[in-house]
Parts: C-alpha cells; structure tokens; sequence
C-alpha cells in the first residue's frame, strides 16, 4: 500500500547529541514537509522540500537540518542547538499544486523524541 | 501570515450527542483540511475542502470560503470519535506552495 513510513516510532536524545528522524514515502509525491506538535497545541512547520536538493525553511526551522538526496526520502536531524526538542514530529507528502488534481497532504504516523 | 482559530476549545458530549465544530481563517484559501488526531497521535484526513460541502458517513464539513469559514459536524456521536479535530489552512499565492497552518484544535470527549 502507497503511504507515508516515519522511524522510529519512539527516540530519546541525550543532551549535546544531534539525532535523524527518517521520513519514507511512496506515493510518487513531489512535496515532503517536517511538522513538529508540543503537547496541547497544532502542528508548525520546520522544513519543507518541493524538489530533489531543494528546501526550505518553515516558521520554526532553527535547530533543524533537512536533506533532500532523493525524492522518496526527507530526514530531519534534530541538532544540539535546538534547545527544547522534546515534541512529536510528523512528516508529511503531497502534489504540487498545478500538476494535476488537487489534494490533501498525506501524513506518516509521527515520531515521538524525548531528551534524557 | 494567516491565522487559524477553531472553537471550541474542548467539547465534552454524551455519546449519540451531534456537535459542531467551527474554523475560522483570517485570509482566502486554496486548501483546507480537517483531521482527527487520535489517542496514538495519527493524523487521520477526514475532509479536503476548500469550499462547498462534503459528507462522509456521520461526518459532514462545510467550508464558505468567501466568509473565511468552515464547519465539521458530527452526528450521533460514538466514544471512539474521541481525540482532537484539527483545521488546517493553505494560503500560498505561488505555485507550488502548499504550507498548511494549524488551529490549536477542538478536544472531543464521548462519554459512554
């Protein structure tokens, strides 16, 4: 079935380390986004990515680094310099607007990452 | 950049209650989704409406777009529509651009 694979589920970091979340999808979609939700508020944006070695930054990209070798792929590392990265992140795929019928973002089902 | 305030904040029902939710956006959209976000965290589309009006079995949204609005109804309500129901806006005039904002979201509780 075509959809969205985040791993690992659960990740703990230690204080000073920098850690890579990985985002799969296989629904041939040309957009991928990194979302990131703290306890009792919506989704933000952190990266977003249109293209293949081509990105962006969302509203609360500090901290974050993102690549994009391959269209299937958009791994987030969460580095040392993001003070408060214990959240749930959420990657998301979709189309790119204009290039065929319009539809919603798809989402994969989250990784939850603590500090130790 | 645009604003997304959905009401209520929380919402607690008997079950086989109906409810309203309500998402209010401060600038024209091309796209606006709901989701159900369950106890595990998954974010299930439910609607992609950017106007008009859907329904999918007890669940129907509505979105007047030129009053910068939308509607999710639920209709006899079951304890497992329990979770917290996002709106989610895109407001991007370039091509291409597809960022969703998020509402803070409604927290449902069905109780049996």
């Amino acid at each position: 079935d075509g959809g969205i694979t985040q791993s690992p589920k659960y990740l703990f970091r230690k204080e000073g380390q920098n850690v890579t979340l990985s985002c799969e999808q296989n629904l041939n979609h040309d957009a991928m986004y990194w979302y990131r939700q703290d306890p009792g508020q919506g989704l933000r944006l952190i990266y977003y990515s249109q293209i293949v070695n081509d990105f962006q930054k969302g509203d609360i990209a500090e901290g974050y680094s993102v690549s994009r070798e391959k269209k299937e792929s958009f791994p987030l590392t969460v580095t040392s310099a993001q003070k408060n990265p214990t959240a749930f992140y959420l990657c998301a795929s979709s189309i790119i607007r204009g290039v065929g019928p319009d539809q919603p973002q798809h989402f994969g089902d989250g990784t939850r990452l603590s500090i130790l | 950049g645009i604003q997304v305030e959905q009401s209520p904040p929380d919402l607690i029902l008997q079950e086989g209650a109906n409810s309203t939710l309500r998402c209010n956006f401060s600038d024209s959209v091309n796209n606006l989704q709901w989701f159900h976000q369950n106890p595990w965290g998954q974010l299930i589309n439910l609607f992609y409406i950017p106007s008009g009006t859907k329904q999918n079995g007890r669940l129907s949204a509505t979105t007047v777009a030129t009053e910068r609005y939308s509607l999710l109804y639920i209709s006899s309500s079951q304890t497992t529509d329990s979770g917290v129901y996002f709106c989610a806006v895109e407001s991007g005039s370039n091509f291409g651009n597809e960022k969703l904002t998020f509402g803070t979201g409604t927290r449902l509780t069905i109780i049996p």
